[in-house]
């Protein structure tokens, strides 16, 4: 089966709120991880990344925080807009290796 | 400065047939990888080069490969095409062959009928 995992398929929020997408991992030797929004009809796109030697990252609107405990990866997003309605992908990758393992996805529907 | 760049966007082809798809990386990298996405999942790995050879291979039948080019570009190939290779096909670009930082492109959609 797949290393990666979300636990919520569809998440809907309405415009203004703090969106939480989450992931569970399994394998506890992935060191890198990434999330990818991917609207209809495109291909992914790099959002955020972190690396397992920390536990919080931030960028625009988003932060990605990574529980190595409890294998948990989450993202963040503030003030949610019409246009972060997008599936969300987290993805894991492990060291020396340069594939990505990805996830099913969660679908973030956001109303205005 | 263009980002990763595949065609074709859109290809309907018939069971038994071969297709070729392309992929520009982003100026300066230098790995290429491949990945099915099919409707409704996350993309599964196929394949990644990086100066023309293969550094990583996915748990794909031989019907697939793929090639790079001294440029960079690359080309993903299949043959004897089934109904379930019908799916989305992208293409990622990274630096090197251990940076895992992945930049996708926009995907061929290809329908086998």
């Amino acid at each position: 089966g797949e290393s990666v995992g979300l636990h919520l398929p569809t998440l809907s929020v309405q415009e203004g709120d703090n969106s939480i997408i989450n992931c569970a991992y399994s394998n506890s030797a992935s060191d890198y991880f990434i999330w990818y929004k991917q609207e209809s009809g495109k291909g992914p796109q790099f959002i955020i990344d972190i690396r397992s030697n920390m536990d919080k990252r931030q960028g625009q609107r988003v932060t990605v925080l990574l529980n190595k405990t409890v294998k948990h990866l989450s993202l963040q997003i503030a003030a949610t807009q019409p246009g972060d309605s997008a599936v969300y992908f987290c993805a894991e990758n492990l060291s020396g290796y340069s594939t990505l393992t990805f996830g099913k996805g969660t679908m973030l529907l956001v109303s205005p | 400065d263009a980002g990763v760049t595949q065609s074709p966007t859109h290809l309907i082809k018939t069971r038994g047939q071969h297709v070729t798809l392309r992929c520009s990386p982003i100026s300066g990298h230098k790995s290429v990888s491949w990945y099915q996405q099919v409707l409704g999942q996350g993309p599964q790995f196929i394949f990644q080069y990086y100066e023309k050879e293969e550094r990583g291979r996915g748990n794909f039948p031989d019907r697939f490969s793929a090639r790079q080019f001294p440029n960079y570009s690359s080309e993903l190939n299949v043959n004897a095409l089934l109904l379930g290779d019908s799916a989305l096909y992208l293409c990622a670009s990274s630096r090197g062959h251990l940076l895992p930082e992945a930049f996708f492109g926009q995907g061929t959609r290809l329908t086998v009928v």
